[in-house]
């Protein structure tokens, strides 16, 4: 079983227009961290968000941990938005961080 | 930010050679991790460290064996390479861990290819 599911899995924007992704997780967790990826890149963290809403630049992060989710905003997408955009979770019983398969997210002129 | 590098960026060996891939972080973090990347999947962890000489297996171990050194260097060995270890490898640095407070830094990652 996939314990991190992430969607949808892709998405084409036109620029200026805004994005939503999800992230759901099948067990408890304390700690969701989102990262955007260029292909081949170097994983760049966004937002850390133990729970509640947080903001930066563009992005807003939900994470509701009870109901075991968390999304990201990115309001006005940009070309330069493009890539794949991975959510991790914390396992609040061993530490580690436990990855999704990411979106892959396109934003055409 | 945290300073996590990577050397070598690129690597190409053939099945049965031995590849050490080395990581440096210099913002003091404790913890430490190596992470393997394939093609339309997320990272997986392959073995981390809450310190110098300290080792946790993570859970693609196999085939993979890695040492830390000090605070700062944790490197990764394949012994005996072999062409399923052809991958796009990540490391990884925080200052905690299970705390809830763990934001993890990366290193911009080595292209392994064995062939």
């Amino acid at each position: 079983e996939q314990q991190v599911q992430q969607s949808p899995a892709s998405l084409v924007l036109q620029e200026a227009e805004n994005a939503e992704l999800q992230c759901s997780f099948s067990i408890f967790t304390n700690q969701v961290q989102w990262f955007y990826q260029r292909p081949g890149g170097r994983l760049v963290s966004l937002l850390y968000n133990p729970s509640g809403t947080k903001q930066s630049g563009r992005l807003t992060s939900t994470t509701v941990i009870k109901e075991r989710r968390s999304s990201l905003h990115i309001s006005s997408s940009q070309i330069t938005d493009s890539g794949t955009y991975l959510c991790a979770m914390e396992n609040t019983n061993t530490g580690k961080l436990t990855f999704g398969d990411g979106t892959v997210l396109t934003v055409k002129p | 930010e945290a300073a996590v590098t990577q050397s070598p960026r690129n690597k190409v060996t053939v099945t049965g050679g031995n590849v050490t891939l080395s990581c440096r972080q210099t913002n003091s973090h404790n913890y430490m991790y190596w992470y393997r990347q394939d093609t339309g999947h997320g990272l997986r962890l392959i073995h981390y460290s809450y310190g110098a000489g300290n080792l946790q297996i993570g859970d693609v171990p196999d085939g993979y064996k890695a040492t830390r050194t000090t605070q700062e260097d944790f490197f990764l060995l394949l012994e005996l390479a072999s062409p399923s270890q052809t991958s796009l490898y990540f490391c990884a640095s925080s200052d905690r861990w299970g705390h809830g407070d763990a934001e993890q830094f990366f290193g911009p990652g080595t292209r392994l290819t064995v062939l």
